[in-house]
């Protein structure tokens, strides 16, 4: 089946830490997106990527980096500059061209101990 | 960037009963999509109106583009449980094709 696989589904981290979240796709996209969502506050681009080695930052972009190296790979990591990184991460992902549907992966769950 | 309101944030029905929530923006919009969540999952693509006055049904669920593509609707006709979730809309925005700026989304509850 196709789809797309985000871990780990729970993720814990001290403060000052970095962490990497993982989000894989074999559904030939090109296009990988990533969001923050909060209670009440919808989603939040962070990132997000049209084509390997290529990548724009979202509205929220700070104390978060990303690489693109292989097509079926987005990867994001939380910095340690990220003031408030609890939250419900979700990696996305869309074929080229105008507008299309984007699909989830189930998401990561961040927490700071 | 694009912004859009989308209300009510919340909505409790009875089973059986009908259900609306809608999305505002103050510019004209290219298209609109619109998405939903269930407790504890992922948002999941729905459908996408592009034409002004767009109406498209899928079952119980009717989706409408307003004549000036300012705002759309979602309505549910005789609500089931299964229709819980979060419903969210979200439009294109910064001039970007692949940039979608999402509303802050409805939660519908439904009792049986």
């Amino acid at each position: 089946d196709g789809g797309i696989t985000q871990s780990p589904k729970y993720l814990f981290r001290k403060e000052g830490q970095n962490v990497t979240l993982s989000c894989e796709q074999n559904l030939n996209h090109d296009a990988m997106y990533w969001y923050r969502q909060d209670p009440g506050q919808g989603l939040r681009l962070i990132y997000y990527s049209q084509i390997v080695n290529d990548f724009q930052k979202g509205d929220i972009a700070e104390g978060y980096s990303v690489s693109r190296e292989k097509k079926e790979s987005f990867p994001l990591t939380v910095t340690s500059a990220q003031k408030n990184p609890t939250a419900f991460y979700l990696c996305a992902s869309s074929q080229q061209g105008a507008i299309q549907p984007q699909h989830f992966g189930d998401g990561t769950r961040l927490s700071i101990l | 960037g694009q912004q859009v309101m989308q209300i009510p944030q919340y909505q409790h029905v009875q089973e059986g009963e009908d259900f609306t929530t809608y999305c505002n923006s103050s510019t004209t919009l290219s298209n609109i999509q619109w998405y939903k969540q269930r407790p504890g999952g992922h948002p999941v693509f729905l459908i996408q109106l592009v034409k002004s006055g767009e109406v498209k049904k899928q079952k119980r669920l009717t989706f409408q583009f307003g004549e000036a593509k300012k705002n759309s609707s979602l309505h549910i006709t005789a609500t089931q449980t299964t229709d819980v979730g979060t419903y969210f809309c979200a439009v294109n925005s910064g001039g970007s094709n692949y940039k979608l700026t999402f509303g802050k989304g409805t939660l519908l509850t439904v009792n049986p």
